[in-house]
């Protein structure tokens, strides 16, 4: 069935440093991909999305690359600030007649000032 | 515009007390969904509605009812709530034909 893998946390960085989190996907057909970011006592927002192959995702400094040939959706920011810390989730959605979103574990980052 | 509202915040039950989630959406979307939200398990969903008048299951039913009271509101049950029931609680809406949901900002839920 269709599923998302994403790297377990919690990850800590210190402000400025780069942010890579991982997410490999499973899927029949074309899904969409998309990060979606909780912030604490929230419920969750979407950061970005791509909706084919090759599609780059991009929204506050973080970008994300569709890549179908190794069913991967990596986030990355170049300089991650405090303001950051967070629990990110890679989804993934499929239409199956009305659009099912399957989500990954979710993924903890602490940015230390 | 509030987007997705979700009532109560926090709630504690007794095993086997019953209640009621709230969720309702000022959006005018016709599809709405109820997950919960597991430590490490990340969201599973527990049913949704893609349009008035219309439920389905998702993954995790089991213990729970829904009601789509109208195109805004869309409610969770408990008959008879479990220490397993102990989670987090989220409502989320999409537009018709489009694959992003907007959430509310969740009921957390404990059941002793």
């Amino acid at each position: 069935g269709d599923s998302v893998t994403q790297m377990e946390g919690p990850v800590t960085l210190s402000e400025e440093a780069f942010l890579t989190i991982n997410c490999t996907y499973t899927a029949t057909g074309y899904p969409s991909l998309f990060w979606y970011v909780q912030y604490p006592g929230e419920g969750l927002q979407l950061l970005l999305k791509a909706t084919k192959a090759d599609d780059k995702g991009s929204n506050k400094g973080f970008e994300a690359t569709y890549r179908k040939e190794t069913t991967s959706f990596h986030l990355e920011k170049g300089s991650v600030q405090v303001s950051d810390s967070a629990v990110y989730f890679c989804a993934l959605s499929v239409n199956t007649g009305g659009f099912k979103t399957i989500f990954g574990a979710g993924t903890r980052l602490f940015v230390k000032a | 515009n509030a987007g997705v509202t979700q009532t109560p915040k926090f709630q504690v039950l007794k095993t086997g007390q019953s209640m009621t989630l709230q969720c309702a959406q000022d959006m005018n979307h016709n599809s709405m969904y109820w997950y919960r939200q597991d430590p490490g398990m990340g969201l599973r969903l527990i049913y949704y509605s893609a349009s008035e008048g219309t439920t389905d299951k998702g993954e995790v039913p089991n213990g729970y009812n829904v009601s789509r009271l109208n195109k805004r509101e869309f409610s969770l049950r408990l008959e008879s709530a479990a220490p397993s029931q102990t989670s987090v609680y989220f409502c989320a809406s999409s537009d018709r034909g489009q694959v992003t949901q907007y959430f509310g900002p969740g009921t957390r839920l404990l059941v002793l």
